[in-house]
């Protein structure tokens, strides 16, 4: 059964960069029939869409974000991982890490969601 | 991008009732590309719908959604104490993917 694990600190302070990953277990990141994504949830918000990664390579990121994030896909370590620079007080939020199917940018499989607090 | 607007923001029903939600984009959704998610206080959404209209795994067919264009609608009938939640449209028609701010179902 196909499970996703989030990590990475809890805590970034401002101006720095936020980096998370995403344990892949129960099949592999290499499959050809996913993406996986990050989406965000700002506490008491709406969900985000972040980008999102074939294994491959290949990316896509939301425009407004595309500046500052980088999502990259380690298939030796079956995980992908998201990187996000510059970080301010706007980017705290709930961090998803996602299955996407092939046939569309919707999430089948969610991670657990791990909360990123940006403060100094 | 599309903007997705869903209304009532929160919905306030008796068990065995029947409750309906709505989704408005601000273009219409290329090939009917919306999905609506469930969220639980505390939980990761969970995929309900696709497709506008296909349901996911693992829900009974109390719950249905429907609509094309701009206009798309998520009912729940004979409402259940876990059918509390929070529920999400997002249109992936068009990039970028975009969500709605969703709406909180409440049972009495």
């Amino acid at each position: 059964q196909l499970q996703l694990q989030e990590s990475g600190p809890g805590l970034v302070k401002p101006s720095e960069t936020l980096s998370l990953t995403c344990t892949v277990s129960g099949d592999s990141v290499s499959n050809i029939n996913y993406y996986w994504g990050w989406i965000r949830q700002p506490p008491g918000k709406g969900l985000e869409w972040i980008g999102s990664i074939y294994y491959t390579g290949g990316t896509y990121y939301y425009p407004s974000l595309e500046s500052r994030v980088t999502i990259s896909v380690d298939t030796s370590k079956n995980q992908f991982s998201l990187r996000l620079n510059s970080v301010t007080a706007a980017d705290t939020a709930v961090y998803y890490c996602a299955k996407l199917p092939l046939d569309g940018d919707y999430v089948d499989l969610w991670g657990q969601g791990t909360l990123v607090t940006v403060s100094s | 991008e599309i903007v997705l607007t869903q209304f009532p923001g929160t919905l306030s029903l008796s068990p065995g009732e029947r409750a309906t939600l709505s989704c408005w984009a601000s273009q219409s959704v290329s090939s009917n590309y919306l999905a609506w998610y469930q969220q639980k206080p505390g939980q990761a959404p969970r995929l309900l719908i696709y497709g506008a209209s296909s349901r996911a795994t693992g829900f009974p067919d109390r719950f249905s959604g429907s609509g094309s264009g701009t206009d798309f609608t998520l009912n729940i009938t004979r409402l259940e104490p876990e059918d509390s939640a929070v529920y999400h449209c997002q249109q992936y028609g068009s990039s970028p993917p975009t969500f709605g701010r969703g709406t909180t179902v409440e049972i009495k």
